[in-house]
């Protein structure tokens, strides 16, 4: 069974550019969370997507945009890169009906921004 | 404000030994309580959580946890560690609705 799949591992982008983040989540969850991990700190909430729809949103500016789709799949967009920007990204998802069940995370990926 | 304190941010312990993890936590309600565990360059893995019920609950990897609700404290425990535990912890809370806010972690070394 595979778990939550991000996509690309790695990425390096300029500053003002737009990147999108891919993640699928695992089989049988309906819910994806993004997170931000920057360097010697803990994941911090970006925005959680139930049935194609943002349900929450954490401190983060408009520049970072999501979107789910129907195989519950998830995309993440941040526009106008910032050098601050540089992080690891994290997907997690969850069963829907139950939002504290414990997410599963996918192995992130490294966002380099220069 | 909700949040979460990891007061160590870097622990040294020789494989065998056992560990104590702090973690303490600021939330209004009954919390969701969870510990995860990094490698490096890796996601998150969930090792355990609290909802309600008995207040030390087991985990995975021979972790345990108990919940304080006096200290509003949330430690993890292992009585004997390996060197593979070796990696980085965090405590999370589930805060309000739907979202988890993570401790800023504390790094495990352990020495052969």
């Amino acid at each position: 069974d595979a778990g939550v799949t991000q996509s690309p591992t790695h990425l390096i982008k300029t500053r003002g550019q737009q990147v999108t983040l891919r993640c699928s989540p695992k089989s049988g969850h309906d819910t994806v969370s993004w997170y931000q991990q920057a360097l010697g700190q803990g994941p911090q909430f970006i925005f959680q997507y139930y049935e194609e729809e943002e349900r929450q949103r954490g401190n983060f500016p408009d520049r970072f945009s999501g979107h789910q789709f129907p195989n519950y799949s998830s995309e993440l967009n941040v526009n106008a890169l910032l050098l601050g920007d540089s992080a690891l990204y994290l997907c997690a998802s969850s069963p829907g009906r139950d939002p504290f069940y414990g997410y599963t995370f996918g192995s992130g990926t490294r966002l380099t921004v220069v | 404000a909700q949040s979460v304190t990891q007061p160590d941010i870097h622990i040294t312990v020789s494989e065998g030994a056992s560990l104590e993890l702090r973690c303490n936590y600021s939330y209004g309600a009954t919390p969701y309580l969870f510990w995860y565990v990094q490698s490096p360059g890796q996601g998150l893995q969930l090792l355990l959580k609290y909802f309600s019920g008995d207040t030390l609950v087991q985990g995975i990897k021979g972790f345990e946890a108990e919940f304080k609700r006096s200290q509003s404290s949330f430690n993890l425990r292992k009585p004997s560690v390996h060197w593979s535990d070796a990696a980085e912890y965090f405590c999370a809370v589930g805060a309000g609705t739907y979202k988890y806010i993570f401790g800023t972690g504390t790094r495990l070394k352990v020495l052969a």
